[in-house]
């Protein structure tokens, strides 16, 4: 099974300023690699697949990037909306899907 | 307009068994993978599972295979997460989610079914 770790586990972020969550895959993974965002009480949301690819409907300050076992979800200028926890999802080995422990981005 | 409606809460006594189902509209129900994912109180996500509906090809995690059963009903596009011998340790939300087309990365959520088990 591909363990996928997020670093930090909570990110503390004033409103404007820039975040910056990571996700390691023990092994490689390609570029097969998802973030989700989740508010309490909802279903968590798809925010970047591929990698870097922004799903539809999501904001440009929301940013991927990396390959192999590191990545990087940047999100360049918080707004109150967007404090959340925040999943990796690898979906390289499709017989054994997994996520990362998720990130908290609260509010400093 | 893509849905997947789950059903509701559910409160039920350790040994017990259930089904919970997702519903899904608005897309070719049998031509998209559909996963469950646990959350457990407070914690993060689990991948349980994925059926094809098309062909009912399932898929266990690990963690998973031998404690739950995943099936697909595609002549009403809907999909089913079941237990035949519930535990406390089973209390969570558990979400279905489509994967993406020819994809498993998951676009679009059920609004998650609550699942309490409790003596």
């Amino acid at each position: 099974e591909i363990v996928m770790t997020q670093s930090p586990a909570t990110l503390s972020v004033s409103p404007g300023e820039r975040a910056t969550l990571s996700c390691r895959a023990s092994q490689s993974v390609s570029s097969n690699l998802a973030w989700y965002q989740q508010k309490p009480g909802q279903a968590p949301r798809l925010l970047i697949y591929g990698a870097s690819t922004r799903a539809t409907g999501i904001p440009a300050r929301f940013s991927g990037s990396g390959s192999g076992t590191e990545f990087t979800l940047t999100i360049s200028s918080l707004q109150s909306e967007d404090f959340a926890v925040y999943y990796c999802q690898q979906y390289n080995n499709w017989a054994a899907l997994t996520f990362g422990g998720g990130t908290k981005v609260e509010i400093k | 307009e893509v849905q997947l409606v789950q059903s509701g809460a559910e409160v039920k006594k350790p040994g017990e068994s259930l089904k919970i189902s997702c519903k899904g509209s608005g897309y070719s129900f049998t031509s998209y993978w559909i996963g469950w994912v646990r959350q457990m109180p407070g914690k993060g996500l689990e991948w349980m599972g994925i059926i094809y509906p098309g062909d009912s090809d399932t898929r266990y995690s690990p963690s998973f295979q031998g404690q739950v059963t995943i099936s697909a009903d595609k002549s009403i596009s809907t999909a089913y997460l079941q237990w035949s011998s519930l535990k406390a340790s089973d209390t969570a939300m558990y979400y279905c989610a489509r994967g993406a087309f020819g994809q498993l990365w998951f676009d679009y959520w059920g609004q998650g079914t609550l699942v309490t088990v409790s003596s």
